[in-house]
């Protein structure tokens, strides 16, 4: 089974302060994602990449920035975070660019931040 | 523009009552649709992927259909543990990314 794992379930943060998320698959996934979610708003994809090193920005990637080192690891960065990013953050892999559109992408359990 | 509309926003059934639920789609060249189940505080699970018209799959009580412009996910005699929200998201050709609809919250009484 893919496991994607995300470092913390709950996160609480001062405004101001710089925040990493960190999300690893065991899967050999070339693809990885951030995603938040709102209600209301639904999923929001924040960036991908495809590949390491390679990064592309989603629908709303202000005030965010990411990092892929290492395949199996993709990390979300809040520089100086705000409270209006409290939300949950989702991380997802699927399998290969080059499988096109027919690649499921797998969910982690999700990170609650909160922002004060 | 992609977009998916899922209905209802919200499903309330008694455990064994059969329905349905909705996702209509517009995109430009279908590479897959794909429906996950969440559970509130967890990310979505992922459940199915139809690629083309007149695809059927199933898995346990739940069957996902799909036609040109709408997918529908049927639910077979439910129970309390199939409560989540459902979530329905599109590939089109040449995106590099999924779009979600807003997702039907389905609640099954005992």
């Amino acid at each position: 089974d893919v496991k994607v794992t995300q470092s913390s379930r709950y996160l609480v943060k001062r405004t101001g302060e710089k925040v990493f998320l960190e999300c690893v698959q065991d899967m050999d996934h070339e693809n990885m994602f951030w995603y938040r979610q709102d209600p209301g708003l639904g999923l929001r994809l924040i960036y991908f990449s495809y590949d390491v090193k390679m990064k592309e920005k989603g629908d709303i990637p202000e005030g965010y920035s990411v990092s892929r080192e290492k395949k199996e690891r993709f990390s979300l960065i809040l520089e100086s975070a705000s409270t209006n990013q409290t939300s949950m953050y989702l991380c997802a892999s699927s399998l290969s660019r080059l499988a096109g559109g027919r690649s499921e992408q797998f969910f982690g359990p999700g990170t609650r931040l909160t922002v004060l | 523009e992609d977009q998916v509309t899922q209905s209802p926003e919200a499903l309330r059934l008694q455990e064994g009552e059969s329905s349905s639920l909705n996702c209509s789609y517009t995109v430009s060249g279908l590479r897959g649709l794909f429906w996950y189940r969440q559970d509130p505080g967890k990310g979505p699970e992922f459940l199915f992927t139809l690629y083309s018209a007149g695809e059927e799959k199933e898995k346990e009580r739940l069957k996902a259909t799909l036609t040109k412009k709408e997918s529908f996910l049927h639910i077979t005699a439910p129970k309390p543990e199939d409560s989540a929200t459902y979530l329905c998201a599109v590939r089109g050709w040449g995106a590099q990314k999924l779009v979600f609809g807003q997702g039907t919250r389905l609640t099954i009484n005992p």
